[in-house]
């Protein structure tokens, strides 16, 4: 199995700000994914982060409120821009692994509220 | 539009006996499931997946049941111990594989020692 660390793993933030979310495995991985989880709801996959190209998104997300990187096959950021209290979500990274990725794995999740 | 349903919130069963989690879902196009555990402020940890060429996986004491005609899948966990307290979310995939996965709500379950 893939360990994830995520970083950090809880902030509080002023609106208008934006936070950055790391994303560390342990070994190298294809597919790595951003998710939300609102309260009290389930988790929603924000996008893909794609290695060497831009990320694919998700309905409902865009770039310019959630700019992904992907340097590398072992990392990856998720920045909230200009964030308001609609943000406040646990954001989750997830890997794909296994045979025919048929195993998902998640970090620990980073909990963000804003203020 | 939940496409993943787990319409009970909530479950207590006593130690020692079988809990069964349940899980609906509406896209035909699904042919991958999971079942995730979530302790609070942790991640949601993997614990059993089927295809939908089975109807039936077993993993120890976790079992998943799929039922495609009716689009429904359940978990169950026997005997229950007190650690399996925690939220259990069923996740589905439209690829044989853990990608793009839709979530349920979660139910949250509470074994009574």
């Amino acid at each position: 199995s893939a360990v994830i660390s995520q970083k950090p793993s809880r902030d509080i933030c002023q609106r208008g700000t934006s936070l950055t979310i790391q994303c560390q495995v342990d070994s190298q991985v294809t597919m790595m994914f951003w998710y939300r989880q609102q309260p009290g709801q389930s988790l929603t996959l924000i996008a893909t982060a794609n290695q060497g190209s831009e990320a694919t998104y998700e309905s409902g997300f865009v770039i310019d409120k959630f700019p992904i990187s992907r340097p590398n096959l072992t990392f990856s950021t998720l920045t909230v821009s200009n964030m308001s209290p609609e943000d406040s979500s646990i954001y989750l990274c997830s890997v794909a692994s296994g045979t025919a990725n048929t195993e998902a794995f998640f970090g620990q999740g980073t909990r963000l509220t804003v203020v | 539009d939940q496409q993943v349903k787990q319409n009970s919130p909530s479950l207590s069963v006593q130690e020692g006996r079988i809990s069964i989690l349940n899980c609906d879902y509406t896209n035909s196009m699904f042919d991958y499931f999971l079942w995730y555990k979530k302790y609070p402020a942790e991640g949601p940890t993997f614990l059993i997946s089927i295809s939908s060429i089975k109807d039936k996986n077993e993993d120890g004491r976790f079992t998943v049941f799929l039922n495609k005609s009716a689009k429904h899948l359940s978990l169950h966990i026997v005997p229950s111990q007190p650690g399996d307290s925690a939220v259990y979310f069923c996740a589905a995939s439209g690829l044989t594989g853990a990608n793009n996965l839709f979530f349920g709500t979660g139910t949250r379950l509470t074994v009574i020692p």
